[in-house]
């Protein structure tokens, strides 16, 4: 099955700096890859996606990358604000089987004031 | 749009009693849901997948007779945690997904305490 390695678990950065969260897939035939935001003992918040026929995806201060060749993608938050402090997890999944998705282990982002 | 509900938010137990957790999409039908155990400064890990009208398929290492999954309509799926241990203590999330879409939408947890 599907393996989801992401790197690194822990990340801190003072604010206004950018802050970058890799994930490395196993399954080329993967097809949408999913960003959420978990704060601490809430639910897990889409903060943006990509398909596997995009090579990149902006949202405001938000963006992501993905090289389907080296089977990674990677978080992108520039600006980073305190607010952006929370674990960060990526996902992977196929639509071939049930959108099921696979989490990495999840990076824990500090951004110091 | 796309809500997902989860009752209760928090429950506590004693150990070998049974628990029944709910999952509802509140404003769109869910063919599939999932079901989600994530324990403390870990990642969600998928317990099982949860299609409506059918049995769920379970994960590998997942005891389907412990946790004991319905799906009877396109707006709910039930999580009945049997003969509770406190090694079941954990946060369970569920999420469900609309026909034909990608995204799943989660829902915001149940925290369950075993003593």
């Amino acid at each position: 099955g599907e393996n989801v390695e992401q790197h690194p678990s822990t990340l801190s950065v003072q604010e206004g700096d950018s802050a970058v969260i890799k994930c490395t897939y196993s399954d080329s035939a993967s097809n949408y890859f999913p960003w959420y935001k978990q704060e601490l003992g809430k639910r897990p918040q889409l903060i943006i996606d990509i398909r596997s026929n995009v090579g990149e995806k902006k949202d405001q201060r938000i963006a992501v990358t993905l090289n389907k060749t080296a089977k990674h993608f990677s978080l992108h938050i520039t600006e980073t604000q305190p607010e952006d402090s929370a674990v960060y997890f990526c996902a992977a999944s196929k639509s071939n089987a049930g959108n099921m998705l696979t989490f990495g282990g999840g990076t824990r982002l500090m951004v110091k004031p | 749009g796309a809500v997902v509900s989860q009752h209760p938010s928090r429950v506590i137990c004693k150990s070998g009693t049974s628990v029944k957790i709910e999952c509802r999409s509140l404003d769109f039908q869910a063919t599939t849901m999932f079901w989600y155990r994530q324990f403390p400064k870990q990642s969600l890990m998928l317990m099982a997948t949860s299609n409506e009208g059918s049995k769920a398929t379970y994960e590998q290492g997942v005891e389907k007779d412990k946790f004991l999954i319905n799906h009877a309509s396109l707006t709910l799926s039930t999580l009945t945690v049997t003969s509770a241990h406190p090694e079941d203590s954990s946060f369970y999330i569920c999420s469900a997904r609309p026909g034909g879409a990608t995204k799943q939408y989660f829902g915001p947890g149940t925290r369950l305490t075993v003593t």
